[in-house]
């Protein structure tokens, strides 16, 4: 089983939709959860972080569910330029800043 | 402005050669990273470093080398042993004081094509 899994889609939803995405990890000591936005052909970019108690930035909220180890990304009112891959990334915290990512999900929102 | 920068952008190599892909970094950052991505497969971790003169394998480092010998570079030598070069790979950087905030700054890349 790989340490982080992502369903890789492609999610295709039009604009307005809601879409949401997991994140399963395999490692229970995992510390720290982020979300991470990578345009077609280009750096990936933090996007969000988890928190235990959820958090919310605009359209966009992340949860995460320690007793099922995964994490969740929920954009709502989606627009054309949400298209992209996301990222979800894991520290383990024995190694400051070592990230372990996820496939990537490929979200295109349509008009 | 501060950033990364990688060079090339753009490589092709014949299969055997080594090659060494550039990683410069002007924001004062100790630790930084090198990952490859390969279509759907996300990004892996090839090496990483936490400090001058100091760095650690990641989860895919045979076939690479790196060196650290200055704060702001971090090469990666893709040699003649790593068995699939092709790919994409990304250079990132991270300040290493306080709790780390999950944001790695990343340069925009470096595609290698072995032919």
């Amino acid at each position: 089983r790989k340490e982080v899994e992502q369903d890789p889609g492609p999610f295709n939803v039009p604009e307005g939709a809601t879409v949401a995405f997991n994140c399963t990890y395999s490692n229970s000591a995992s510390q720290s959860f982020f979300w991470y936005r990578q345009d077609c052909r280009k750096e990936p970019k933090l996007l969000m972080s988890v928190y235990s108690s959820g958090n919310e930035d605009g359209r966009f909220t992340a949860q995460l569910n320690r007793a099922s180890q995964y994490i969740s990304l929920l954009i709502r009112d989606s627009k054309l330029s949400d298209s992209a891959t996301y990222l979800c990334a894991i520290a383990g915290g024995t190694s400051y800043g070592k990230l372990t990512f996820g496939q990537g999900t490929i979200l295109t929102v349509h008009p | 402005d501060g950033g990364i920068t990688q060079s090339p952008k753009y490589l092709f190599r014949k299969e055997g050669q080594n090659v060494t892909l550039s990683c410069e970094q002007n924001l004062n950052h100790d630790a930084m990273y090198w990952y490859r991505q390969d279509p759907g497969q996300g990004l892996r971790l090839i090496y990483y470093s936490q400090i001058v003169n100091d760095f650690q394998k990641g989860d895919i480092a045979e076939g690479y080398s790196v060196s650290r010998e200055k704060k702001e570079s971090f090469p990666l030598t893709v040699t003649s042993a790593q068995k699939n070069p092709t790919a994409f790979y990304l250079c990132a950087s991270s300040p290493r004081t306080g709790a780390f905030t999950g944001e790695l700054f990343f340069g925009e890349g470096s595609r290698l094509t072995v032919l």
